[in-house]
Order: structure tokens, then C-alpha cells, then sequence
């Protein structure tokens, strides 16, 4: 139940489309959905996080959208850019489940 | 100093040596997070110190694996006899705990360990 399952594993998108990253859970009681960036010899710093009293949060060109009854979220990045490619992780929390349980990451490449 | 660090960027041991991962947070930052990273795994949690409370040990994988952390500063993640597949990256994160697996966790840039 603390499970949190993303996809796809990877991904490439052509510079200037939308990336999509999935992610879905389990655990009804998760009531906190940050999502990570990881640049390649770096640690994941946190891009946008939501809670699920809204369907959506916008941050410049991420934007996190939420299903609360499907348990599902996903990170959508607008006007990809080459400089968006990194892994991305989502990562929920809640409940008694009170430290981040990370998805298992996406590899973004934007290409030229 | 400006972000977490972390000691050494990499670590290259022998199966059956025993090593010692380094951590310092950034300064105040009351909560101090370890995680491994595996090849095309999650984030995987080991331990969380928080003050001067009992550290949540629920995520070391075996007894080889231990931390301390001392004077609510800096903290050492040591791994005993290590195996093959204690090879990862071991990422230390710190926090200002507002509500537990709420906060923003900055992260170190890891010790890629390799076990030969």
C-alpha cells in the first residue's frame, strides 16, 4: 500500500512539446505529492509539490495534475526544453506513512 | 555551508571491507535524511535523525547497516562487510521539519559506492 508507481521509465520529447510523467498510488490516506529533479551527478531538488484539495498547481511551465478519485498524478512540462532533461521522481506521503515514498523515476531527454 | 555535503563523491571497496559514508546538512536543518539509489531504482529510504529524537531505523535493509548522527550535526552511514549489491548511490537530505514527510528535503549530490 505504500507503493508508488510511475511511468514511463523514460522518455523522449522533441524541444518545444509537452512531457508527461505519470504516477499512481494506493494509499488513500497520502495527502502530499512532491515531485523531484535530478540533474545527473546531482541530488533531486524539489520542482512542485500538490495536495489533494486541488486538481491542479501551476508553476511556470510544470504543472501537476490530480485525480484524487482515480489515485493517480502527473507532472506535465510545457514548452519542454533541453534543459528539462533530467530524471524525474514522484513521491507521496500521508497518513501513517509519515516520510516520502518515492516512484521509481522517469528519464527525460529533450532533443533539439 | 550552502548545501548538504557529502563525503566521498565516490567510494570504490573490496566485498567484505566495511565503509563510511559522510553527511553534513546545511546548518540548522533539524532533520537528516539517508536514501540509496539504485540503477533505474526509487529512491530507497534508510534512516531519519530528527533532534534529538529516536532516528527511524525502519528502512535499514540489514544489521551491516548502521548511522549516527553527532551532536545533531553531522552523520555517518557505516556498512559492515559490504556485498555487491550494497552498490549505489547513498543520497543524504535535510530539512527544517515542519510536519514529518511534508517538508522540502534538499538533498546532497551522494557517494556513488561501488563493491568489487
Amino acid at each position: 500500500q505504500q507503493q508508488v508507481k510511475q511511468s514511463p521509465q523514460s522518455l523522449i520529447v522533441q524541444k518545444g512539446g509537452i512531457s508527461i510523467i505519470n504516477c499512481a498510488y494506493e494509499n488513500t490516506a497520502f495527502d502530499y505529492f512532491p515531485w523531484y529533479q535530478q540533474f545527473p551527478g546531482k541530488g533531486p531538488a524539489l520542482l512542485i509539490a500538490i495536495r489533494p484539495d486541488v486538481s491542479e498547481k501551476k508553476e511556470g511551465r510544470f504543472t501537476i495534475s490530480f485525480n484524487k478519485s482515480a489515485k493517480q498524478f502527473s507532472l506535465h512540462i510545457m514548452d519542454s526544453q533541453p534543459g528539462d532533461s533530467a530524471t524525474y521522481f514522484c513521491a507521496a506521503s500521508g497518513g501513517t506513512a509519515s516520510k516520502l515514498t518515492f516512484g521509481t523515476g522517469t528519464r527525460l531527454q529533450v532533443t533539439l | 555551508g550552502a548545501g548538504v555535503s557529502q563525503s566521498p563523491s565516490n567510494k570504490v571497496t573490496e566485498k567484505g571491507k566495511d565503509v563510511e559514508l559522510r553527511c553534513d546538512p546545511i546548518s540548522g536543518h533539524t532533520a537528516l535524511y539517508w536514501y540509496r539509489q539504485s540503477l533505474g531504482q526509487g529512491l530507497e529510504f534508510l534512516i531519519y535523525f530528527q533532534g534529538n529524537s529516536a532516528p527511524d531505523k525502519s528502512g535499514l535493509p540489514s544489521d551491516r547497516f548502521s548511522a549516527e548522527r553527532t551532536g545533531g550535526s553531522v552523520s555517518t552511514l557505516t556498512i559492515q562487510r559490504t556485498q555487491q549489491e550494497d552498490s549505489a548511490v547513498y543520497l543524504c537530505a535535510s530539512s527544517l521539519v515542519r510536519v514529518r514527510g511534508k517538508e522540502k528535503l534538499f538533498f546532497g549530490s551522494g557517494t556513488q559506492l561501488s563493491v568489487l
